[in-house]
């Protein structure tokens, strides 16, 4: 298997520019989550999906990020406009379901996003 | 909410030494404590998890302990290498009470740095 992949790996963009993270997960997981690492905050979780269905949002910091999940293969994070301070490295990560098949969660390489 | 505080932030150990992280965590739904190592420029890859009912587990190297009544878990590395120096995390599910499977929360992480 692949593993989760991410693209792009590397995004330097503009302030107030839009900026779309894309992300494939493990085939046959059922879980989907979005991170944010930064030194300041750690590894934050900002949402994640259960079956294509967003199930926890409260990590996404404010109106300008949206995520969706329009199949089982892949998942979009936006910023829309973005701003200096989400300059940061973005993980996808994947999961099985199961009690405890769903932690164990599946890390992809990275998005380091520059907002300059 | 969940709160995981990890130690120490930092920790530099001789080639051939033991290296010892510890966490302590808030109350859980489910007592399931895995540990993540990343490799700078990579994502997190889970390297050790331990299951409920467990109080220790073994993997080569890697020792996981767990005391559920203090709500602390530790990681050790005995003969520790060069080639474990890298940032360490651990992480736990929600509160009691939380319903959300798959979900974790992620200790600060911890520099390990190995020396020849």
């Amino acid at each position: 298997d692949a593993g989760v992949i991410q693209s792009p790996r590397h995004e330097v963009t503009e302030m107030g520019q839009e900026v779309t993270l894309r992300c494939k997960p493990i085939s046959g997981h059922d879980y989907l989550f979005w991170y944010r690492q930064t030194m300041m905050r750690g590894l934050e979780l900002l949402i994640y999906f259960n079956n294509n269905v967003p199930i926890d949002d409260s990590g996404m910091p404010e109106d300008r990020f949206s995520a969706k999940m329009p199949n089982a293969s892949f998942s979009t994070l936006k910023i829309q406009p973005s701003e200096p301070r989400d300059s940061a490295v973005y993980f996808c990560a994947s999961s099985l379901a199961g009690t405890v098949e769903s932690y164990e969660q599946y890390f992809g390489p990275g998005t380091r996003l520059t907002v300059t | 909410q969940q709160q995981v505080k990890q130690s120490p932030q930092s920790l530099i150990v001789q080639k051939g030494g033991i290296s010892i992280i510890n966490c302590a965590y808030e109350n859980t739904a489910f007592d399931y404590f895995p540990w993540y190592q990343q490799f700078p420029g990579k994502g997190p890859a889970l390297l050790i998890a331990i299951r409920p009912d467990v109080s220790e587990k073994k993997e080569g190297r890697f020792t996981i302990s767990f005391n559920k009544s203090a709500k602390q878990f530790s990681l050790h590395i005995m003969d520790s290498q060069p080639g474990d120096s890298a940032t360490y995390f651990c992480a736990a599910p929600p509160n009691a009470g939380g319903t959300s499977y798959g979900k974790l929360t992620f200790g600060q992480g911890t520099i390990l740095t190995v020396h020849p």
